[in-house]
């Protein structure tokens, strides 16, 4: 059974760049969307990007400026890095495991494995 | 576009069917996926495809589609389904970005 173990650190200043790390056990790293989703208190969930196993990624626009996603393909792991980060930037993060597939009419992706997420709080 | 709009909050009576909808141009091409959520928990998947559910999921959770209109329905429903739950798909212009609903703050009387 494929699990996701995230970590990182929970408290930051103002500034400061964030950085995350999910690692993948029990499961091929191939073939699968890796995702970084965010939850700020009391909100919903906010697709931060993805990347693949060949290192290919794609971000959402309101933040490609301050992210970077990379992967280390011999540790099954990829990490998140989100820079200059505000009180804004507090909110549970996640990674989680993407899937895309189709049929004859429509194509459909789901995420079927997320972390437990962490908590980083940005304060000053 | 890249938005999911889905109701901010539905009701159900104990034993009674729910349903939960999710509106947006991506769904034309894309089956939404759907997450159900409770405090202090990561999302977990409930159904994704036409009408998939993953194992473990109980069978009174359904999905289906129509148009740019994806459902959520829950055929009697239980005290523990009290949950948010999440419509997700990709962004069907250039099928670059992952778009997520805003939630659904279901609550079981």
């Amino acid at each position: 059974q494929v699990q996701l173990q995230q970590w990182g650190a929970g408290l930051l200043k103002p500034s400061e760049t964030l950085s995350l790390t999910c690692a993948v056990y029990g499961g091929s790293f191939s073939g699968y969307y890796w995702s970084w989703i965010r939850q700020p208190p009391g909100k919903g969930l906010e697709w931060i990007g993805e990347i693949n196993h060949s290192g290919s990624t794609n971000y959402n626009p309101s933040l490609k400026s301050r992210v970077t996603i990379s992967v280390d393909t011999s540790k099954n792991q990829f990490s998140l890095k989100l820079s200059s980060v505000t009180a804004a930037d507090t909110a549970v993060y996640y990674c989680a495991r993407g899937r895309v597939a189709a049929t004859p009419d429509y194509y459909y992706y789901y995420m079927d494995v997320w972390g437990k997420g962490t908590t980083v709080t940005v304060s000053s | 576009s890249s938005e999911l709009t889905q109701d901010p909050a539905v009701s159900v009576a104990l034993g009674q069917t729910v349903r939960i909808t999710c509106q947006g141009d991506s769904l034309r091409s894309y089956y939404a996926s759907w997450y159900q959520q409770k405090p202090g928990q990561a999302p977990v998947l409930v159904i994704y495809g036409k009408n998939n559910r993953p194992s473990g999921i109980p069978d009174r959770f359904s999905g289906s589609s129509s148009g740019n209109t994806a459902s959520l329905t829950i055929t009697g429903a239980q005290a523990e389904d009290e949950a948010d739950y999440y419509c997700n798909s990709r962004d069907s212009s250039g099928n670059r970005y992952v778009v997520f609903g805003g939630g659904t703050k279901l609550t079981v009387l």
